[in-house]
């Protein structure tokens, strides 16, 4: 049984440019949900997906968007790059209605 | 911004030694849970305890719950090298925010052999 997968695990970009992460759910779950960890902080929730729709979300400018698949996998799309959201980009999946979460094991976003 | 603050941010004792961090949190919660986190990569999920529950265990963990004092205590028993890692208390809010977590800034724990 497959845990949370992300894709990729590194990436470098430069200022001002756009990137797409990937995120496939624990196999059943149907709820997926973002966070960004900066080094040496804990994680911020960015947003959450149900049902293909952005459920709740945080406190993240419209630079942050995403999207869930009918297979509820999701992506995660960041435009216009600042040095400022390098960190590391965790997914988390759940079932409806279930409160733990589990987690994939992140990208780690570099700005330069 | 961050729910919660753990104490100590940073704990190294040996082998054998009881490991005991703390979590406070400032708003109402449906409950708080307790994930642990290797060398910056993915989260794992260890306890979960309700606001109607005061002390709850798993294994090797207790974790305490005092709603009045708006605080969490995680205590690792007979701590081994592999509990190494950062551990981080995540509050879900009431009214029940889905599972949505707040997190603390995390306590980083060496066991050293």
């Amino acid at each position: 049984d497959a845990g949370v997968t992300q894709s990729p695990t590194h990436l470098i970009k430069t200022r001002g440019q756009q990137v797409t992460l990937r995120c496939s759910p624990k196999s059943g779950h149907d709820t997926v949900s973002w966070y960004q960890q900066a080094l040496g902080q804990g994680p911020q929730f960015i947003f959450q997906y149900y049902e293909e729709e952005e459920r709740q979300r945080g406190n993240f400018p419209d630079r942050f968007s995403g999207h869930q698949f009918p297979n509820y996998s999701s992506e995660l799309n960041v435009n216009a790059l600042l040095l400022g959201d390098s960190a590391l980009y965790l997914c988390a999946s759940s079932l409806a209605g279930h409160e733990k979460l589990f987690f994939g094991s992140g990208t780690q976003l570099s700005v330069l | 911004s961050q729910q919660g603050e753990e104490d100590p941010q940073a704990l190294s004792i040996q082998e054998g030694e009881n490991a005991t961090m703390n979590c406070s949190y400032k708003t109402s919660i449906n409950n708080l849970q307790w994930y642990r986190q290797n060398s910056g990569r993915g989260l794992v999920h260890l306890i979960l305890i309700r606001s109607n529950e005061r002390e709850k265990h798993s294994g090797r963990l207790r974790v305490t719950l005092d709603t009045s004092k708006k605080s969490s205590s995680l205590l690792i028993t007979a701590s081994r090298a592999a509990d190494t890692a950062s551990y981080f208390c995540a509050t879900v809010r009431q009214p029940n925010a889905g599972n949505m977590l707040t997190f603390g800034g995390g306590t980083r724990l060496m066991v050293k052999p």
